[in-house]
């Protein structure tokens, strides 16, 4: 079983800190995903990183893979309220066949972003 | 803007009774995804399809649960009997391979 390790567990700050999780494994994964969730709602597809090293920015939210597509980090600067909810990286393992698309979640780093 | 939907968004039963949750999937996503989320477990995979074959049910218990899809609109979530220990919320999501888009879930919970 591929298992996903989020870090922090949890994380209050203030607005206009910044901020970083991590997700880590010992699996080689073929591509990361990182959503978001609020309160009362389902998961929400932030973004998709599938080569090792790759940065993606969205806005003042920066992800990254590692090199060997074992670990991945969020990085969001200047937190603002907006950002508060439940982050969570998921692990897609199949390189292909009847197992792409499947994906193993980690346990989620719950932040609040207090003004 | 297409949307996962499910329904029912609450459930409140007593143990033993059947449980039939509904997921409409977004119109061309060829694969559908069920979830449970808890706190201590957080977010597992119970079954997926793939143009409405079943892939993977690995994450279920097979005595108590089944998933469907009749069609390619509708996929079922089924729990009988269920027991006090299903207490979760349970999530459809519908995709392809490096995206998934998750239903709002169905918030069971059993006495």
């Amino acid at each position: 079983t591929q298992l996903l390790e989020q870090s922090p567990q949890f994380l209050s700050i203030q607005e206009g800190e910044n901020l970083t999780v991590y997700c880590n494994s010992s699996s080689v994964f073929s591509s990361l995903q990182w959503y978001r969730q609020e309160p009362g709602e389902g998961p929400v597809l932030l973004v998709t990183v599938v080569t090792g090293g790759e940065v993606k920015k969205l806005k003042r939210l920066t992800f990254q893979f590692g090199d060997a597509r074992k670990d991945s980090s969020l990085h969001i600067t200047a937190a603002q309220p907006g950002d508060t909810g439940l982050y969570l990286c998921a692990g897609e393992s199949g390189a292909g066949g009847t197992s792409y698309g499947k994906l193993t979640f980690g346990q989620g780093t719950i932040l609040t972003v207090h003004p | 803007d297409a949307r996962v939907t499910q329904t029912p968004r609450d459930k409140v039963t007593e143990m033993g009774q059947e449980v039939t949750m509904r997921c409409q999937p977004i119109l061309g996503h060829n694969t559908v995804f069920w979830y449970r989320q808890t706190m201590m477990q957080g977010l597992e995979l119970l079954a997926y399809f793939r143009n409405r074959a079943p892939l993977d049910d690995s994450g279920m218990p097979k005595d108590r649960f089944s998933a469907e899809m009749p069609d390619a609109t509708l996929a079922t979530l089924k729990i009988q009997p269920s027991e006090p220990r299903d207490s979760a919320v349970y999530f459809c999501a519908s995709g392809f391979r490096y995206a998934q888009y998750f239903g709002p879930g169905t918030r069971l919970t059993v006495t």
